[in-house]
């Protein structure tokens, strides 16, 4: 069974620009979450979705970020325009309902 | 205070010795409790759950859970080198939603 993938694994932008985050779950996992980690911080939570609905966007940071899951499937998470301290990792876990979070790799996400 | 709090490391252990990790969390509503090991540059890897008080043992691991103390604990036994990661304790109410302590690094020399 294929894990979580998420692309790029990384990113580089310059200050001001637009960058697209894109997850695709574990194939079957209704839930969707994402996750960001800056320098020497904790992980921190993003949103939730379930299925294309969100359920929980408390942890988004402002209104520069937006997350989308057309149909169910697989997610994008826009930065619009990025800043500086966007700079960091960003997760994407999926799981099934009341189970255990797995995650993607990250994407390293750096805004000079 | 923080949600999720874990002891400081690094934490250097010798091959073959129990690695003792620490978590305490704020929320006395959390319900369900988790231990990812992470591998420099990787994703964060489940390696245990638990979401009742006591112990759960899975292979080499055992995962401890004291509610009424807000305490959770990670053990590894018989340490190997491959055992060497940082190890994140999260914690979740009933909202899905993890909360993360900031790590672990545990260094097993062989």
């Amino acid at each position: 069974e294929a894990g979580v993938t998420q692309f790029p694994s990384h990113s580089v932008i310059e200050k001001g620009q637009t960058v697209t985050l894109r997850c695709d779950p574990i194939s079957g996992h209704d839930n969707l979450y994402w996750y960001r980690r800056v320098m020497g911080k904790e992980i921190k939570f993003l949103l939730h979705f379930v299925k294309e609905s969100k359920q929980d966007e408390s942890g988004m940071p402002n209104n520069r970020f937006l997350a989308e899951r057309t149909g169910g499937t697989y997610s994008t998470l826009k930065v619009q325009p990025a800043e500086l301290e966007d700079s960091g990792v960003y997760f994407c876990a999926s799981s099934p309902t009341g189970r255990p979070q797995y995650f993607g790799p990250g994407t390293r996400l750096t805004v000079t | 205070q923080k949600e999720v709090e874990q002891n400081s490391g690094p934490l250097s252990v010798p091959e073959g010795a129990i690695a003792s990790l620490n978590c305490t969390y704020s929320d006395r509503g959390s319900q369900s409790f988790f231990w990812y090991r992470q591998y420099s540059g990787k994703s964060p890897e489940l390696i245990m759950f638990i979401y009742s008080n006591g112990d759960k043992e899975d292979g080499r691991f055992t995962a401890q859970l004291n509610k009424a103390s807000q305490y959770v604990s990670l053990l590894i036994r018989d340490s190997q080198p491959s055992d060497s990661a940082t190890y994140l304790c999260a914690v979740n109410a009933n909202d899905y939603k993890l909360s993360f302590g900031a790590g672990t690094t545990v260094t097993v020399r062989a």
